[in-house]
C-alpha cells in the first residue's frame, strides 16, 4: 500500500518557467518530507525539506510547501533550468522508528530549452 | 562531505548465484539501508539496520538477507539470484533520531539476472 504518492509520472516545463511537482501522503504520523533528486545511473540526492509544523521552505530556486489537512506536498522550480531535468522523489518519515524513508513512485521533470 | 560508497555500478549474475552487493559509509550514521528502484514502484525498502548487528525488515525482504559486521558496512545478499531481483539498488545512510535528517545515497548498482 503506497503511503506516498505522485500521481503524475511525468512533466514538460519551458525553460524559465515555473514547475509544480505533486505529492500526496495518507500516513497522518509522517514527521518530516523531503524531496530527493535523480539523474540516471546516479542515487537520489536531496535537494530540500519541510517539518510538518511548517507549510513553507525556501532554498533558492526551490520552494516546498506543506498543506497538513489535505495530506499534500509540493515542489515549486522557479525559474525552471534544463539542468533540473530529472526524477524527482517525494519522501517523508514517520515520528517514531528508525529514520525510514517512504518513497513516491517519482515524476519524471524534462525541462525543454 | 558524505559518502556513500557502493562496490559496483554495474553486475550481471546468473540465475541462482548468490550475489553481495557491499555499501560503506564514512560518516559514522547508525542508520542504513537498502532499497531497489524499478520503474513506476519508485523506492522501496529492503531491509535497514539502526546498529551493528541489527537488522529490520522492510517492504520487500523476500530472497534477500543482510549483514551489517560493522558500523560502516551494510551488505545485501541475494541468496540465488532470480530474474525478477533485476533493479537499481540503492544504499543509504543516515543519522538516527526524529526528524530533520535526511539519508545520503550512494551511487547505486544495477544489477542485472540473467
Amino acid at each position: 500500500d503506497q503511503q506516498v504518492k505522485q500521481n503524475s509520472p511525468s512533466l514538460s516545463v519551458q525553460e524559465g518557467r515555473i514547475s509544480i511537482l505533486n505529492c500526496d501522503y495518507t500516513n497522518s504520523m509522517f514527521d518530516y518530507f523531503l524531496w530527493y533528486k535523480k539523474y540516471p545511473a546516479e542515487g537520489p540526492t536531496f535537494l530540500i525539506s519541510i517539518s510538518s509544523i511548517k507549510d513553507k521552505n525556501e532554498d533558492g530556486r526551490f520552494t516546498v510547501f506543506l498543506n497538513k489537512s489535505a495530506k499534500h506536498l509540493s515542489l515549486h522550480i522557479v525559474p525552471s533550468q534544463p539542468g533540473d531535468s530529472a526524477v524527482y522523489f517525494c519522501a517523508a518519515i514517520p515520528q517514531t522508528g528508525a529514520n525510514n524513508l517512504f518513497f513516491g513512485t517519482g515524476t519524471r521533470l524534462t525541462v525543454i530549452p | 562531505d558524505v559518502k556513500v560508497t557502493q562496490s559496483s555500478r554495474y553486475l550481471v549474475k546468473r540465475t541462482g548465484e548468490k550475489v553481495f552487493l557491499e555499501c560503506v559509509q564514512d560518516m559514522d550514521h547508525e542508520n542504513m539501508f537498502w532499497y531497489r528502484q524499478d520503474p513506476g514502484l519508485g523506492l522501496r525498502l529492503i531491509y535497514f539496520s539502526y546498529d551493528v548487528k541489527m537488522k529490520e525488515k522492510g517492504d520487500i525482504p523476500e530472497g534477500y538477507s543482510v549483514s551489517r559486521e560493522k558500523k560502516e558496512r551494510f551488505s545485501l545478499i541475494l541468496e540465488s539470484a532470480s530474474t525478477n531481483q533485476t533493479s537499481m539498488y540503492l544504499c543509504a545512510s543516515s543519522y538516527p533520531g526524529q526528524g530533520d535528517t535526511e539519508a545520503f545515497f550512494g551511487q547505486g548498482t544495477r544489477l542485472t539476472v540473467v
